[in-house]
């Protein structure tokens, strides 16, 4: 147990489902992070929450929709999504500071997700 | 563009004898680098890492070793056990365009050979 909890644990979703990821995290930590893990890229960085700053990877399409409501919760929202959006979905948290900006991040189980 | 390269992407080491695995990166500007370990059905777990003010770190069975000058770093786990068999994963910040983030290696599957 990391202190990141990802809900659901597995999704199977329609292509034309809208669906959410939800992540959540009491570590008092003030980054997070969405993660995809495939077979073809490991680990490749979607979004980044910190400092309440949104950055993003600018080859994720526009069908993947992160929200940050507060410093604890994360969403993922998901529609449209194609059969090789299939993946794990991984949230990361981690405490940013101004002096060490990387620090341990702690990682959910993921969200296993089959689009067909 | 810059990345980390991670070798190798599968390695087999009989119990209790060593294993090694290694990380090239691109950006000198890098000095942060960290190793994850993800188990069966588990997200990735940090194990060690390493600052660029210091060339070795040792944690118990584990070290990692860094080599700023030629830009490579690695990880050593000395007599190995079957609970050491994952995905291990080295990490460094890289900055890309203006954007400075973490990134990940491919991956190394290793099993320990009971």
């Amino acid at each position: 147990e990391t202190g990141v909890t990802q809900t659901p644990r597995h999704l199977v979703m329609g292509m034309t489902n809208k669906k959410s990821l939800k992540c959540e995290q009491h570590l008092g930590h003030n980054a997070m992070y969405w993660y995809k893990q495939s077979a073809k890229k490991p680990l490749e960085l979607m979004f980044v929450y910190s400092l309440e700053e949104r950055v993003e990877n600018n080859s994720v399409p526009s069908r993947f929709s992160p929200e940050c409501p507060n410093s604890s919760h994360l969403f993922l929202h998901l529609h449209t999504l194609q059969p090789e959006d299939s993946a794990l979905y991984l949230c990361a948290s981690s405490l940013v500071k101004l002096r060490d900006r990387y620090t341990e991040a702690f990682f959910g189980q993921g969200t296993r997700l089959t689009v067909v | 563009g810059e990345n980390v390269e991670q070798h190798p992407s599968t390695l087999s080491v009989q119990e209790g004898d060593s294993a090694v695995i290694k990380c090239t990166y691109s950006d000198s500007a890098s000095n942060y680098f960290p190793w994850y370990k993800q188990e069966l059905g588990k997200g990735p777990q940090l194990i060690i890492d390493i600052r660029s003010n210091v060339g070795e770190k040792k944690d118990q069975r584990i070290a990692v070793t860094l080599n700023k000058t030629a830009k490579h770093f690695s990880l050593h786990i000395t007599e190995t056990q079957p609970e050491d068999s994952a995905v291990y994963f080295c990490a460094a910040n890289i900055r890309n365009f203006g954007n400075e983030k973490l990134t990940f290696g491919t991956g190394t599957r290793l099993t320990i050979i009971p």
